[in-house]
């Protein structure tokens, strides 16, 4: 199946940096990719959906101003939480669809990144 | 509003057959999917429905019900390292997924 990386797979920032995190598809070109955050024990939440080229569609509710996504290329996508607090502390996963199995192609999902901050 | 509930948490027996039910109310239908997550890890692929009965891969059975939004992941033989978080996630009409809860299994020797 499709390959997706996500990098780091931990980070621990003080309060009031930014970090970015990113995600590539390896053998594949994504022109949508997906952000989701998982709290302990909850559901995955989806965050937005990052579109090549454009800007990223946010969920109600998700700061775009806070999370900034940019989706540069068909296989990278960045995700930046800037000014983070701890209430931003989550697990932070990336996904794209199966390029073959269109709108409801099986998700691939990137390892995930921790974030924790102090 | 859109709804996909799952039990909690459930607990079986090395070797035994659990299966774990989802029940869900979306606005439209474009299929149902099953994940796997471990403690700490991203979520795996293990099945797609979109048609109602029983899809059988290997250990994992799927089975969907549309009339009833219902279906359940059958797991047999179970083995340690199936230990892990079941998600359940329906594709609406505009073919967003709707992602449940998750149920913690626990399987115990």
């Amino acid at each position: 199946g499709a390959v997706v990386s996500q990098h780091p797979s931990w980070v621990i920032c003080k309060s009031g940096t930014s970090v970015k995190i990113e995600c590539r598809s390896l053998d594949f070109q994504a022109t949508t990719m997906f952000w989701y955050r998982q709290f302990p024990k909850q559901s995955l939440m989806l965050m937005a959906t990052s579109n090549e080229g454009s800007k990223a569609t946010y969920e109600q509710g998700v700061e775009k101003d806070k999370f900034l996504i940019n989706h540069a290329s068909l296989t990278l996508s960045t995700l930046t939480v800037t000014s983070a607090h701890p209430e931003d502390s989550s697990f932070y996963i990336c996904s794209a669809r199966d390029p073959g199995g269109g709108e409801t192609g099986e998700l691939f999902f990137g390892e995930g990144s921790r974030l924790t901050v102090l | 509003g859109q709804n996909i509930d799952q039990p909690t948490e459930m607990t079986a027996t090395e070797g035994a057959i659990v299966q774990i039910n989802c029940t869900y109310q979306t606005s439209g239908f474009n299929g149902l999917f099953w994940y796997q997550q471990h403690a700490g890890e991203a979520p795996t692929f293990l099945s797609y429905n979109v048609l109602d009965g029983l899809e059988e891969k290997g250990r994992f059975s799927s089975f969907l019900s549309r009339s009833k939004g219902y279906s359940y992941l059958l797991l047999k033989e179970l083995q340690m390292k199936d230990s892990a978080s079941y998600l359940c996630a329906v594709s609406d009409s505009n073919y967003q997924l709707i992602w449940g809860a998750g149920t913690k299994l626990i399987i115990k020797p």
